[in-house]
């Protein structure tokens, strides 16, 4: 059964510190791992999504990168911005779940302080 | 840009009550979910749906039930609703192809959420 880890669950950094967060998952065999970011209150944003062939992507400021081997992703957030501040997710397309099922981890609360 | 739109941003209900949330999309995906989310618990699956008038049962489909009658419309139904269905409900959707095509298939975009209280 597939599970999905995120450490920290919660991180603070003062402003323009780069930053690493963490999602690990016990089954490698996955179609596809996506990172989201959720604001207190709201929806989950997508912010990259990684295809099981793939070893990263990026968007502006951010990297995630994807290591099946190890069942681990991390999400790079480059010179950190108190918009930045949020509840970073992952979620997981796996085989053994189905394709149309994601296993989420539970997050990491960011703060980003001026 | 992909938008998901869920109806009620907040609703309040009594027990007992019928509830109907609504979720449009407009991209035209085959799949659309509903989410529950609640504290320590995460997201959990309720249903989803990979073309009109089909659907299945995820995690903790016990107390709901789903309509799909339009491809961009998703409707997630509480025929009597309990205090224990407070929560932030969560619609999403996504594409159906699978991941053989080499492009960003299988992202899955959310709406905003829906607040639902059950007093």
């Amino acid at each position: 059964k597939q599970e999905v880890t995120q450490i920290p669950a919660a991180l603070s950094v003062p402003e323009g510190e780069n930053l690493v967060l963490n999602c690990s998952f016990t089954d490698s065999a996955i179609y596809n791992l996506q990172w989201f970011r959720q604001d207190p209150g709201k929806g989950l944003t997508s912010l990259l999504l990684i295809q099981s062939s793939q070893r990263e992507q990026t968007s502006g400021r951010l990297n995630a990168s994807l290591d099946k081997s190890s069942g681990r992703s991390t999400l790079y957030i480059a010179a950190s911005q108190p918009g930045d501040s949020a509840t970073y997710l992952c979620a997981v397309r796996s085989f053994s779940g189905g394709y149309n099922k994601l296993i989420f981890g539970a997050g990491t609360r960011l703060a980003v302080h001026p | 840009d992909v938008k998901v739109t869920q109806s009620s941003r907040y609703l309040v209900k009594r027990t007992g009550e019928k509830v109907f949330l609504e979720c449009v999309q407009d991209m035209d995906h085959e799949n659309m979910f509903w989410y529950r989310q609640d504290p320590g618990l995460g997201l959990r699956l309720i249903y989803f749906s990979y073309d009109v008038k089909m659907k299945e049962k995820g995690d903790i489909p016990e107390g709901y039930s789903v309509s799909r009658e339009k491809k961009e419309r998703f409707s997630l139904i509480l025929e009597s609703a309990s205090t224990n269905q407070t929560s932030m409900y969560l619609c999403a959707s996504s594409t159906r192809q699978g991941p053989t095509s080499g492009s960003t298939v299988g992202e899955l975009f959310f709406g905003e959420g829906s607040r639902l209280t059950v007093l």
